[in-house]
């Protein structure tokens, strides 16, 4: 149980335009799902979060125009970095939570190289 | 954004031996979550610990929570090779967002 799946896994892109990164909560809904960027050797930061049918909540210094996040439903979010740039090259990670449980369960993570 | 210290940064041992990492914050936290990260993969989730105190073990795996709630432990015993990768621990004061670790890489001699 508690599967969360992310596509694509890997994805190399051409500076300006622009990326989507799926989400899926596989066995669960997930009332509340997670994105984190982690650069090598690095620890996870954490983005922004979104629950199912509102508006994502981002964290200090992240642009909300240029990471739109998308929970339209309860297994189902989607990143999508705008106008990308080499700088945004990173891992992405989801991860996704129930209401009743503060455990959060993380997707296998989506490698991005702009080019 | 905040981070969890996390002790050692590093640590070789050998296959056999046991390992112990520690978490620390400056924050009380609510929850404690353990996980193990292998190379270009999203974290797996080893323990959660839910009150100051608590001592949770999963298979070779021990974590506690520590009685001031700024700190966890984790413990693994009679290390194997795939044992190998990075631990992060992850705090929550409540607000379901969690804040993670620096990470502790290990690295299993055989």
């Amino acid at each position: 149980g508690a599967v969360v799946s992310q596509h694509p896994s890997r994805v190399i892109c051409k500076s300006g335009t622009s990326v989507k990164i799926e989400c899926r909560s596989l066995d669960f809904q997930a009332t509340t799902m997670f994105w984190y960027r982690q650069f090598p050797k690095q620890s996870l930061m954490l983005m922004a979060t979104s629950n199912e049918g509102s508006k994502a909540t981002y964290e200090q210094g992240v642009e909300k125009d240029k990471f739109l996040i998308n929970h339209a439903s309860l297994t189902l979010s989607t990143l999508t970095v705008t106008s990308a740039h080499p700088e945004d090259s990173s891992f992405y990670i989801c991860s996704a939570k129930t209401g009743v449980t503060y455990e959060q369960y993380f997707g296998p993570g989506t490698r991005l190289t702009v080019t | 954004g905040q981070q969890l210290n996390q002790s050692p940064q590093s640590m070789f041992i050998q296959e056999g031996e046991d390992v112990s990492m520690n978490c620390t914050s400056s924050s009380i936290f609510n929850t404690w979550l353990w996980y193990k990260q292998d190379p270009g993969e999203g974290p797996v989730l080893l323990i959660a610990l839910y009150k100051a105190g608590e001592l949770t073990s999963n298979g070779r795996l021990t974590a506690q929570f520590g009685i001031t709630r700024k700190d966890s432990f984790l413990n693994i015993s009679a290390s194997i090779p795939s044992d190998v990768g990075i631990y992060f621990c992850a705090g929550d004061s409540g607000t379901y967002k969690y804040i993670f670790g620096t990470g502790t890489r290990l690295k299993v001699l055989a």
